[in-house]
């Protein structure tokens, strides 16, 4: 089977711009996380998919937002860049939106300049 | 809110050492408990879990256990090697919510040395 694959592997993106990442979730999951893992810290919840809905949130701003496709898959889209929003973005996918049994992908490195 | 609060590292052993990373946490409720390990430049991998109070999660000989009257859950492995080298992450997840969301602790970088 195959796991969580991002796109891209590494972005550089300029202060205000806008920056589309992606993430194919594993096969038969329909539960995709998206985190941002600040260097030297650990990964913060920034929102849930489940069936194309989005059920979770965590403490970002509203320039923070998503969509889940019907095949699972997902975008994490931010608007306006901020420097502080340089990080390494993680896409979790899992079989069910209380299952615990997550797949992590290897991340998007963001670089805001 | 909840929280978890782990031993800042950097954690440098030598091989076939003991280690012990301490990991505490404050939760309402009774979450779940886990062990992520992350590999330079890859994803986070789980390492082990546990869902209630004095169940041990174990895998890949390490092992840790959660107790509830400490708050605690703590990764322990008898003899290290240098393939161990990560950044190991304590997290918590809470039931009654609508999400799965993990809550990670910063994170211990572990280093062993041949």
């Amino acid at each position: 089977e195959t796991g969580v694959t991002q796109s891209p592997t590494h972005l550089i993106k300029t202060r205000g711009q806008q920056v589309t990442l992606r993430c194919s979730s594993q096969s038969g999951h329909n539960t995709v996380s998206w985190y941002q893992q600040a260097l030297g810290q650990g990964p913060q919840f920034i929102f849930q998919y489940y069936r194309e809905e989005e059920n979770g949130r965590g403490n970002f701003p509203p320039r923070f937002s998503g969509l889940q496709f019907p095949n699972y898959s997902s975008e994490l889209n931010v608007n306006a860049l901020e420097l502080d929003d340089s990080a390494l973005y993680l896409c979790a996918s899992s079989p069910g939106q209380m299952d615990y049994g997550y797949t992590f992908g290897s991340g998007t490195r963001l670089t805001v300049v | 809110g909840d929280s978890v609060t782990q031993m800042e590292g950097p954690v440098t052993l030598s091989e076939e050492a003991f280690l012990t990373i301490n990991c505490t946490y404050t939760a309402t409720g009774y979450p779940s408990l886990f062990w992520y390990v992350q590999y330079p430049g890859e994803g986070l991998q789980l390492l082990l879990k546990a869902t209630k109070a004095d169940d041990k999660g174990s895998n890949k000989g390490f092992e840790a256990t959660y107790r509830k009257e400490t708050t605690s859950f703590h990764l322990e492995k008898g003899s290290v090697q240098v393939s161990d080298s990560a950044v190991y992450f304590c997290a918590l997840s809470t039931p009654g919510g609508a999400t799965n969301k993990l809550i990670f602790g910063t994170g211990t970088l572990l280093a062993v040395q041949p």
